[in-house]
């Protein structure tokens, strides 16, 4: 069974660049996961889809971020423009059926942000 | 608020010796528990999930137990080994329509030869 994929690895910008990542769920995984994980941190929430609906962005920093999910497959989250303070690992995760039930999560190996 | 507080947050122990990381929670009402385990760099993996009614699971040699009337868990790691050099992250689940997921901040273990 293949994982989450998520790319780019690694992404290095200025301040106020924009940045784009994405995120393939495992098949068939209708609830899909946006964190931040910042050094030395556990993750936070940015933003749960159930299938193509958004469940929670309560923590999603609006003004900055956004992310889409439109077919309910693929997402991908994008920040612009980019403070110094996004510099985290951008996590995906996903799991089948209802989001946070007692099923298998299954993380991406991340995406790494550097902002200059 | 729900909460999820880890410790230690750091901890070196030697190849071969045993230790327990501790995780306390306020999420209520609580679906299940989870124990994490990120290597540097990589994505968290899944060691454990508990329901409520369950007190202990065990994954090889990391054995997690859970006091849902205290609110806390353990994550016991026997013989240890230096591949178990990584984060420990617990993550507890909300029984709500959406069953939010709390992260701990993870503790931080290093296995010394």
């Amino acid at each position: 069974e293949a994982g989450v994929a998520q790319s780019p690895r690694y992404k290095i910008i200025e301040k106020r660049q924009s940045v784009a990542f994405w995120c393939n769920p495992i098949s068939g995984h209708a609830t899909l996961y946006w964190y931040q994980q910042i050094l030395g941190q556990g993750p936070k929430l940015l933003i749960q889809f159930q299938n193509n609906g958004v469940v929670d962005d309560s923590q999603l920093p609006k003004d900055r971020f956004s992310a889409e999910r439109l077919k309910g497959v693929d997402s991908t989250l994008k920040i612009q423009p980019a403070k110094l303070e996004d510099s985290a690992v951008y996590l995906c995760a996903s799991t089948s059926g209802l989001a946070g039930g007692a099923g298998e999560l299954f993380f991406g190996e991340g995406s790494r942000l550097t902002v200059l | 608020k729900n909460q999820v507080e880890q410790s230690p947050q750091s901890l070196i122990i030697l190849e071969g010796k045993n230790c327990t990381l501790q995780c306390n929670y306020t999420v209520s009402p609580f679906s299940n528990l989870r124990w994490y385990k990120q290597d540097t760099g990589r994505g968290p993996v899944s060691l454990t999930i508990m329901t409520f009614s369950e007190n202990t699971k065990s994954n090889g040699r990391y054995t997690a137990t859970l006091d849902a009337d205290t609110k806390q868990s353990s994550l016991h790691i026997t013989a240890s080994q230096l591949s178990d050099s990584a984060s420990y992250i617990c993550v507890v689940s909300l029984f709500n329509a959406g069953n939010m997921l709390t992260f701990g901040g993870g503790t931080r273990l290093m296995v010394k030869p």
